[in-house]
């Protein structure tokens, strides 16, 4: 399968902590994007890192890629109870193509 | 008024019945996307359409097909429902001019095959 996985799939922390969670992937990628689910409903776009870029930020948000290792994380700083939700990695093998998305973490916080 | 629209929401149907969902989409984008969600397998491409008249397969099309009658829908249809299509189905589209080629999701469209 030429999707991301993430890891870990489901993670549970206390308000004010960090989360990060880490996608792999097995082809050369043109971009890459994480997605937000809240249970039940339709995907949110976060962030979206090029293959070129090895770091952005977005608020709360901080996403790091390396090429070399096939890798990317998502890191949510002081993470909050509304932060709650699916998080899924999505590749872009070339310009023009599908996004290919992984299974998601899960990520509970709790207050 | 939502931008991208699916219809219906829910669907309860029984084995062998076909079966269409539609999507509709205000935002004006050239391209659209079919993807079934299953528990713990993430998002599941099925089809895809650059424009009016291109038509893509995804990772799982067979049991699957779709039309894209206008740019602003694109509807998939299962021809003899089966119960393993049970899943959630999403609709998806996205700006090919944009800098930032995010993908838009509708709400979702909760089909069980009995």
């Amino acid at each position: 399968s030429q999707q991301g996985e993430e890891d870990p799939q489901a993670l549970s922390i206390q308000e004010g902590e960090n989360a990060t969670m880490n996608c792999s992937y097995k082809t050369s990628i043109n971009n890459l994007q994480w997605y937000r689910q809240n249970s039940g409903r339709g995907l949110v776009h976060l962030i979206l890192i090029r293959s070129n870029e090895r770091e952005k930020h977005s608020g709360r948000l901080r996403v790091t890629l390396d090429t070399s290792k096939k890798s990317s994380s998502l890191l949510i700083t002081a993470s909050r109870a509304a932060d709650t939700a699916s998080y899924f990695c999505a590749i872009r093998r070339q310009a023009g193509t599908a996004l290919i998305f992984g299974k998601g973490t899960t990520l509970s916080v709790s207050s | 008024d939502a931008d991208v629209t699916q219809t219906p929401r829910n669907r309860i149907t029984k084995t062998g019945k076909r079966i269409m969902l539609e999507c509709s989409q205000t935002k004006g984008h050239d391209r659209m996307y079919w993807y079934r969600q299953d528990p713990g397998l993430g998002l599941q491409l099925i089809y895809y359409s650059f424009d009016v008249k291109d038509i893509n397969k995804g990772e799982i099309s067979d049991g699957y097909s779709v039309s894209r009658q206008a740019q602003a829908k694109f509807s998939l249809s299962l021809e003899s429902a089966i119960p393993n299509q049970t899943a959630l189905y999403f609709c998806a589209t996205s700006d090919a001019t944009s800098q930032v080629p995010e993908q838009f999701f509708g709400p979702g469209t909760r089909l069980t095959v009995l």
